[in-house]
C-alpha cells in the first residue's frame, strides 16, 4: 500500500526556532499534500493543502508567514514552523494524495516548543 | 458550516463484545465518509471509505454504513479484540470543497 512517512517523528526546541518538519510519499507520486494539526483533546484541522509546483493554500487562520510550506517535488512536502512559541506545541499529520478520495496518512510529528 | 460529532467519545467493552461507533454530520452534502483508526501518539490508518453514492463498507469485521440524507454513519466492530483498542476517527469530505472535517474520534478499549 501507499506509504507516507514523516520525519522528525518528535521534535522539541526553544522557543523563537524554527523547525522544519518533512512529509515524504515513499512508493508514489502525490499531487497533492495535505498538512493538519492536532491540539490534545481536539479534532484534527487542516491547516494547508499544497499542490507540487504551486504555492500552498491555507486555511482560515493559519498563517502563511508562520507555517511556511514548500511542495518541491511530487514525494517530498516540507512544513516550517518559523519563529515557535510553546503555543504552536502540537502533533503536525501530513498526508498525500494521488486522487483526491484517497489520502495516505504520515506517522505525525510531536512538536514540543519550550 | 459542516460540523462531524461521534458518540460515544469513549467506550470500554470486554473482549469479543460486538459494537457500534456513531458518526453524524450537519450538512448531507458530502463527497465521501471515511473512517480511521488512530493509535496513541501516532498517525491515521484509514479502515473505510464510503462514497456519497454507497451506502455500506465491509473489510473483515468493519463495517461501515452511512446514511446520507439522515447526516449518519456507523462503524460496527465485530467480535472486538484487545488489539483494536484505538480512537477511531469519522471524517467528512465536503462535497463543496473536497476537504475533510473530522469528528473529536471515540478511544475505543477492549479488554482481555
Amino acid at each position: 500500500g501507499a506509504v507516507v512517512s514523516q520525519h522528525p517523528s518528535r521534535v522539541i526546541c526553544k522557543s523563537g526556532t524554527s523547525v522544519k518538519i518533512e512529509c515524504r510519499s515513499l512508493d508514489f507520486q502525490a499531487t497533492t499534500m495535505f498538512w493538519y494539526r492536532q491540539f490534545p483533546k481536539q479534532s484534527l484541522m487542516l491547516m494547508a493543502t499544497s499542490n507540487e509546483g504551486s504555492k500552498a493554500t491555507y486555511e482560515q487562520g493559519v498563517e502563511k508567514d508562520k507555517f511556511l510550506i514548500n511542495h518541491a517535488s511530487l514525494t517530498l512536502s516540507t512544513l516550517t514552523v518559523t519563529s515557535a512559541h510553546p503555543e504552536d506545541s502540537s502533533f503536525y499529520i501530513c498526508s498525500a494524495a494521488i486522487r483526491r478520495e484517497t489520502q495516505y496518512f504520515g506517522p505525525g510529528t510531536r512538536l514540543l516548543v519550550l | 458550516k459542516q460540523e462531524v460529532t461521534q458518540i460515544p467519545a469513549a467506550l470500554s467493552v470486554p473482549e469479543g463484545e460486538n459494537l457500534v461507533l456513531n458518526c453524524s454530520f450537519t450538512d448531507s452534502a458530502i463527497y465521501n465518509l471515511q473512517w480511521f483508526r488512530q493509535d496513541p501518539g501516532k498517525g491515521l490508518t484509514s479502515l473505510l471509505l464510503i462514497q456519497s453514492s454507497q451506502r455500506e463498507q465491509t473489510s473483515g469485521r468493519l463495517n461501515a454504513s452511512l446514511d446520507k440524507s439522515s447526516g449518519r454513519s456507523t462503524l460496527y466492530i465485530a467480535a472486538s479484540q484487545p488489539g483494536d483498542s484505538a480512537t477511531y476517527l469519522c471524517a467528512v469530505d465536503h462535497e463543496n470543497n473536497r476537504k475533510l472535517i473530522w469528528g473529536l474520534g471515540t478511544s475505543l478499549a477492549v479488554n482481555p
